[in-house]
């Protein structure tokens, strides 16, 4: 079965410029996960979706982040205009049932430079 | 809200020993469940052992075992026979069992190095 997949694996740009990242969940799952990793602390939440819709957004910068996912599947997560504070690896995941016990698998992620 | 503290940012190992790292929570729930997840370097992250609250038994999966203290809310991650391939940050997190809330909180992590 094949994993969480996320591109690119790296980026490096200047404030005030824009960039996407996407992912690509594991096949057949409806629940796909945004977080954000800042260097030496734990994954935070960004957004949350149940196939194609916003389950929650609570944490999301929505003044420079957005995200879609119009199909269902596959995510794109866009940063407008970045800032240096946004320099972090994006993480994605994905679970075939929300909350719970139930696993997220996780991609291996996007580090962002922003100088 | 729920908070996930881990108080060694780093803890190291020899190789075929064992290591408990260290994770307490704050929250006033009663129904939760509880992760450990693996992140070895440049790779990505991975469930270790996950403890579901309202069973007393402490999970084990292999050489990986957990000491859940449901009252004093603490949750360690106990790895004997340590291996070479468990150097990682190990990040703990919590869920709440309660409504729509899915938000997986986790701690700032603990780097673990596995000396030969």
């Amino acid at each position: 079965e094949a994993g969480v997949a996320q591109s690119p694996r790296y980026k490096i740009i200047e404030k005030r410029q824009s960039v996407a990242f996407w992912c690509n969940p594991i096949s057949g799952h409806a629940t796909l996960y945004w977080y954000q990793q800042i260097l030496g602390q734990g994954p935070k939440l960004l957004i949350q979706f149940q196939n194609n819709g916003v389950v929650d957004d609570s944490q999301l910068p929505k003044d420079r982040f957005s995200a879609e996912r119009l199909k269902g599947v596959d995510s794109t997560l866009k940063i407008q205009p970045a800032k240096l504070e946004d320099s972090a690896v994006y993480l994605c995941a994905s679970t075939g049932l929300a909350g719970g016990r139930n696993e997220q698998f996780f991609g291996p992620g996007t580090r962002l430079t922003v100088l | 809200a729920q908070t996930v503290t881990q108080s060694q940012p780093e803890m190291s190992v020899q190789e075929a020993e064992t290591v408990t790292l260290s994770c307490t929570y704050d929250t006033s729930e009663s129904d939760y469940y509880l992760f450990w997840y693996k992140q070895p370097p440049s790779r990505q992250m991975i469930l270790v052992i996950r403890q579901e609250a309202y069973k007393q038994q402490n999970a084990t999966e292999n050489r990986f075992s957990v000491n859940f203290q449901k009252a004093a809310k603490s949750f360690s991650l106990k790895i004997s026979d340590s291996q070479l391939g468990d150097a990682a940050m190990y990040f703990c997190a919590y869920r709440s069992a309660m409504g729509n809330n899915n938000d997986m909180r986790f701690g700032a992590g603990t780097r673990l190095t596995v000396k030969p």
